[in-house]
């Protein structure tokens, strides 16, 4: 099993709609968890941490589910300029802090 | 305030010969991390260092691959004696603690192997 999950994707949306990405880890000593957004196979780059309590930023809302291991990625009103790989990223302090990324999910915003 | 600097951008290598990745860390960041990603797939960790140490290098193959952050200067990826399976995106990441902490990524260093 991998040690980070993610939906296979692609996304293809339209302009405007609301989109959810889904990602699951395995190791339940995980304590720190990012999405990153990478474009065009450029470097990936922080989207948003992920807190035990939820948190958004503006149309982008990230919640996490310690229980069920899972963390989701919530778009509303997608832009045009949102389409990019969606990655989910975990990290564990007894494996030295390092990120372990998932497989990445592609969106694509068509007018 | 420079962000994480990598070079080159884009090496060519020929089958056998070494590649040297450079990866100079953001001022102040102690913490570098190498992943490689291959087409059509996502990042692969692959080594983690702190400053002269080498913390975590499960990711990394035991043969031809080494890493290092020597006290002055950027960190190294090195690759001996290519093959064409090297041929990827090899990324450089930096952050100034252990987890909980944001990572900042190079651009990359596109290798690829003739």
């Amino acid at each position: 099993r991998k040690e980070v999950e993610q939906d296979p994707g692609p996304f293809n949306v339209p302009e405007g709609a609301t989109v959810a990405f889904n990602c699951t880890y395995s190791n339940s000593a995980s304590q720190s968890f990012f999405w990153y957004r990478q474009d065009c196979r450029k470097e990936p780059k922080l989207l948003m941490s992920v807190y035990s309590s939820g948190n958004e930023d503006g149309r982008f809302t990230a919640q996490l589910n310690r229980a069920s291991q899972y963390i989701s990625l919530l778009i509303r009103d997608s832009k045009l300029s949102d389409s990019a790989t969606y990655l989910c990223v975990v990290s564990t302090i007894n494996q030295g802090g390092k990120l372990i990324f998932g497989q990445g999910t592609e969106l694509s915003v068509k007018p | 305030n420079a962000g994480v600097m990598q070079n080159p951008r884009h090496l060519v290598r020929r089958r056998g010969q070494e590649a040297r990745l450079r990866c100079s860390p953001v001022k102040g960041h102690s913490h570098v991390y190498w992943y490689r990603q291959l087409p059509e797939e996502g990042l692969k960790f692959m080594v983690y260092l702190q400053k002269e140490n080498i913390i975590d290098e499960s990711g990394m193959p035991k043969e031809r691959f080494s890493a290092e952050f020597p006290k002055e200067g950027p960190s190294i990826l090195r690759i001996q004696q290519v093959v064409r399976g090297d041929s990827a995106a090899y990324f450089c990441a930096s952050s100034p603690s252990m987890a909980n902490t944001e990572a900042f990524f190079g651009q990359g260093t596109r290798l690829t192997v003739v």
